[in-house]
């Protein structure tokens, strides 16, 4: 079946302006997981959902950074007034369920946010 | 709190040779064990896993044995193949709470050589 999707897969943005990156998971999936991955900070999470709840908003760098699901499918991450360091490959993954430790996390492609 | 270390890369070898990415772990209670793998230009992907003490996870030649005596969840291969050439990730995720989150390791880059 169809594995998560991220759009765009790049975005090229000026600093001070807003960006929204987009998620779709796995069908049926109901938990969603944002993280980071840049060449300094490794894989960074930044931000969790089960169904259409956030739980654990703790990784979020700043109040820059704000994220919503709707229907408990598609996700939205917004970056308002972007800044260099925010330049990085934003992964987004799902899983059955967030509260088991079992259940793997299925990774989409990733969309490459640079920030000039 | 729950934290991984794995080995710093980069690793490199020849066709053929015996790999070990050594992985130890910091975790309350009993989580879940993960290698995932980033060939290159590509997004993560599982390469194996483990839910409980001493249960081996496997795949594509790759094994790891989860290991709660030692906190470790070391990667090997008994033979490389250049297609091997990746960085991989060692990771757990804890059971309830807030903790939903998969907890990763820096990666290590592997290179292997024909």
């Amino acid at each position: 079946g169809a594995g998560v999707s991220q759009s765009p897969s790049n975005k090229v943005t000026e600093k001070g302006k807003d960006v929204e990156l987009r998620c779709d998971p796995i069908s049926g999936h109901t938990a969603l997981y944002w993280y980071r991955q840049s060449l300094g900070q490794g894989l960074e999470f930044l931000i969790y959902f089960q169904g259409n709840s956030a739980p654990d908003k703790s990784g979020l760098p700043s109040d820059r950074f704000s994220a919503e699901r709707t229907g408990g499918s598609v996700s939205t991450l917004t970056i308002q007034r972007t800044q260099q360091e925010d330049s990085a490959v934003y992964l987004c993954a799902s899983s059955l369920e967030a509260g088991a430790a079992y259940y793997e996390q299925y990774f989409g492609p990733g969309t490459r946010l640079t920030v000039t | 709190g729950n934290s991984v270390t794995q080995m710093e890369g980069p690793v490199t070898l020849s066709e053929e040779a015996f790999l070990t990415i050594n992985c130890t772990y910091t975790a309350t209670g009993y989580p879940s064990l993960f290698w995932y793998v980033q060939y290159p230009g590509e997004g993560l992907q599982l390469l194996l896993k483990a839910t409980k003490a001493d249960d081996k996870g496997s795949n594509k030649g790759f094994e790891a044995t989860y290991r709660k005596e030692t906190t470790s969840f070391h990667l090997e291969k008994g033979s490389v193949q250049v297609s091997d050439s990746a960085v991989y990730f060692c990771a757990l995720k804890n059971y309830g709470g807030s903790q939903g989150n998969l907890i990763f390791g820096k990666g290590t880059k592997l290179s292997v050589k024909p």
